[in-house]
């Protein structure tokens, strides 16, 4: 059950250029997406979000766009930095029965960026 | 700035045995959820947790798991019977209300082995 599809299990850039990692996603229901950083042996840290309602949300070298009718979204780095090195997940949620609104994730993108 | 915390950070266990894997959410933060990641695959959500009751569960949450909020500021998963399968990394995140209310917050996770 692939609701959130992160096709990409690696991606590698030079330090200065712009990183972009892709989700796609199936289910109709989501209307909230959430991009996290994880390094090894830590959890999840949250980067960005966007609700359904919005297209583009920016946050400082971050954007993230969304484009409901393709069911897809990206996350932009600019200027990619060696430091943004990590396993990068696109996540969402919707509103379920009770207001649960458990995340659903993808199975991440390992960016490098090369110095 | 405020995190959440768990321990241990590695709990080895002989299959059968039970496990209590513990969690410190944020202190304002209302909602809780417990997800594993084993190695290889995709973050999963197991449970979620709201006004001293299970609000949401997966498939993979049966009978052998349990939650429970024993205070104020503790959040437990155990395992009553551990498998050689439940293997992985268990994390645990909360999130509160208002505008920030669809963002999950994650700890650093438990590794949990079951020899």
């Amino acid at each position: 059950d692939q609701q959130v599809k992160q096709n990409s299990p690696s991606l590698s850039v030079q330090e200065g250029r712009i990183s972009i990692l892709n989700c796609d996603y199936t289910n109709s229901m989501f209307d909230y997406f959430l991009w996290y950083k994880k390094y090894p042996a830590e959890g999840p840290t949250f980067l960005i979000s966007i609700s359904s309602i919005k297209d583009k949300n920016e946050d400082g070298r971050f954007t993230v766009f969304l484009n409901k009718s393709a069911k897809h979204l990206s996350l932009h780095i600019v200027p990619s930095q060696p430091g943004d090195s990590a396993v990068y997940f696109c996540a969402a949620s919707g509103r379920h029965q009770g207001g649960s609104e458990k995340l659903v994730f993808g199975k991440g993108t390992k960016l490098t960026v090369n110095p | 700035e405020p995190e959440v915390t768990q321990t241990p950070s590695h709990q080895v266990t002989q299959m059968g045995q039970e496990v209590i894997l513990r969690c410190v959410p944020i202190s304002n933060h209302l909602y809780f959820y417990w997800y594993r990641q084993i190695l290889g695959q995709k973050v999963e959500f197991l449970v979620s947790f709201y006004n001293n009751e299970i609000s949401e569960k997966s498939e993979i949450f049966d009978d052998q798991f349990s939650v429970e909020r024993p205070d104020g500021s503790n959040f437990t998963l155990k395992i009553r019977s551990t498998k050689l399968e439940d293997s992985a990394m268990y994390f645990c995140a909360s999130r509160g209300d208002g505008n920030l209310k669809n963002i999950q917050y994650f700890g650093a996770g438990t590794r949990l082995s079951v020899l």
